[in-house]
């Protein structure tokens, strides 16, 4: 496989469930993100990994956990969700490089959070 | 702080015809761009960048952008319209050691036939 791989693409769970959602990139890169889209809104930056440490993490709430156990994948746990967490959510990941800054996607996880 | 503006949420171009979709953005230091295209339930795919290049950036697809710096913009063009241009497109900024990509609200481009 190449690029960057989400799995599942689509979940749904219960409000007292708990969950995870994975994101593995064979590209190599240092850096990797989780993004939350919504319908209507902008893509939200949730959270950053550089090296495997977080870098970012922009307010959101602790029902998102995230995970970087090494440079090459990412897990968000998900635990007592509400309805509007339900989103399209991505992973992303990048090479911090003066002329490769691209960020990669995967494919997203579609929740719908019930 | 960094920031993009797309300008039309909407906009519907018939086959063959000229594709115009708007960015304006704003950095206090040298930006890093980037267009994006989304189809449905899919992830963002990278259709071009700016890296402090050439201010003229072609892409995949047939896609072109403009840097114009005295305009702050990163228009993105492509001469002639196909169905398949139809999807959601993205502009977006960033500087080098941020890890931080700012994304434009996003232009559903409609092809008619």
């Amino acid at each position: 496989e190449t690029g960057v791989t989400q799995t599942p693409r689509h979940l749904v769970m219960g409000m007292t469930n708990k969950k995870s959602l994975k994101c593995e990139q064979h590209l190599g890169h240092n850096a990797m993100y989780w993004y939350k889209q919504s319908a209507k809104k902008p893509l939200e930056l949730m959270f950053v990994y550089s090296l495997e440490e977080r870098v970012e993490n922009n307010s959101v709430p602790s029902r998102f956990s995230p995970e970087c156990p090494n440079s090459s994948h990412l897990f968000l746990h998900l635990h007592t969700l509400q309805p509007e967490d339900s989103a399209l959510y991505l992973c992303a990941s990048s090479q911090e490089s003066s002329q490769q800054l691209e960020a990669f996607f995967g494919q997203g996880t579609r929740l719908t959070v019930v | 702080a960094q920031s993009v503006t797309q300008l039309g949420s909407h906009v519907s171009v018939s086959e063959g015809a000229l594709v115009l979709l708007r960015c304006n953005y704003s950095s206090s230091v040298p930006p890093y761009l980037f267009w994006y295209v989304q189809y449905p339930n899919q992830g963002l795919q990278l259709l071009l960048k700016y890296t402090s290049a050439a201010t003229l950036v072609k892409g995949i697809n047939g896609f072109e952008a403009e840097f114009k710096k005295s305009e702050t913009s990163f228009h993105l063009t492509k001469p002639s319209a196909h169905m398949s241009d139809a999807a959601e497109y993205f502009c977006a900024v960033t500087t080098s050691g941020t890890y931080k990509y700012i994304f434009g609200t996003g232009t559903r481009l409609k092809v008619l036939a």
